[in-house]
């Protein structure tokens, strides 16, 4: 069973869409949790990070951690064809080696139609 | 906003030959991460680097590769002997001490063996 597991998509929605992407792990030591961004041949921006169980809003994004079903969430509210791209969850222990061996999800891509 | 920055942006090199590829992490920070991503893949770990020394280091990171922070600002991963199956795009990330589980990532170096 693969560590962490997000469906690669692709997923295209209209715009003003509410979407959900999601990703499933396997190891509870698994403690933090983000979500980074990553347009094409770029970079992974981070986007939001949590270590708890619930929800964290940060504007139009909300993450949602479920630790008990291990299971995480990002929903992007009123989605913009700028949020067009490649959405990673990425988790790490609590504790352990330098705190920065993340495990990334294979990425969704996303697409907002104008 | 503070960045981490990577050069080159794209290099082709033969097999067989040694690259270096070279970051400039934020200022401040002191933890320094290489990742990779083969096209198509996930982000993976390759090796972390805190103190003038490697903390942690994955089964991919083996002899043919080593990381160097030769002044105060650059951190460099070098892979001798490169193989075709070195292709990818590789990732610079740092963060600061106490600043959580915030990982900043570089634009990437594409690295493409012929």
């Amino acid at each position: 069973q693969k560590e962490v597991e997000q469906d690669p998509g692709p997923l295209s929605v209209p715009e003003g869409a509410i979407v959900s992407l999601n990703c499933t792990y396997s190891n509870s030591a698994f403690q933090y949790f983000m979500w980074y961004r990553q347009y094409s041949r770029k970079g992974p921006e981070l986007l939001m990070y949590t270590y708890s169980s619930g929800n964290k809003e940060d504007g139009r994004f909300t993450a949602q951690v479920d630790k008990s079903s291990k299971y995480i969430s990002l929903f992007i509210r009123d989605s913009q064809p700028s949020d067009s791209a490649t959405y990673l969850c990425a988790m790490k222990p609590l504790y352990g080696g330098s705190q920065g061996n993340l495990i990334f999800g294979k990425g969704t891509k996303l697409s907002v139609k104008p | 906003e503070p960045e981490v920055t990577q050069t080159p942006s794209h290099q082709v090199t033969q097999m067989g030959q040694e690259v270096i590829l070279r970051c400039v992490p934020i200022s401040n920070h002191l933890y320094f991460y290489w990742y990779r991503q083969i096209l198509g893949q996930k982000v993976e770990f390759l090796v972390s680097f805190y103190n003038n020394e490697i903390s942690e280091k994955s089964e991919i990171f083996d002899d043919q590769f080593s990381v160097e922070r030769p002044d105060g600002s650059n951190f460099t991963l070098k892979i001798r002997s490169t193989k075709l199956e070195d292709s990818a795009m590789y990732f610079c990330a740092s963060r600061n001490w106490g600043a959580g589980n915030t990982i900043y990532f570089g634009e990437g170096s594409w690295l493409t063996v012929v």
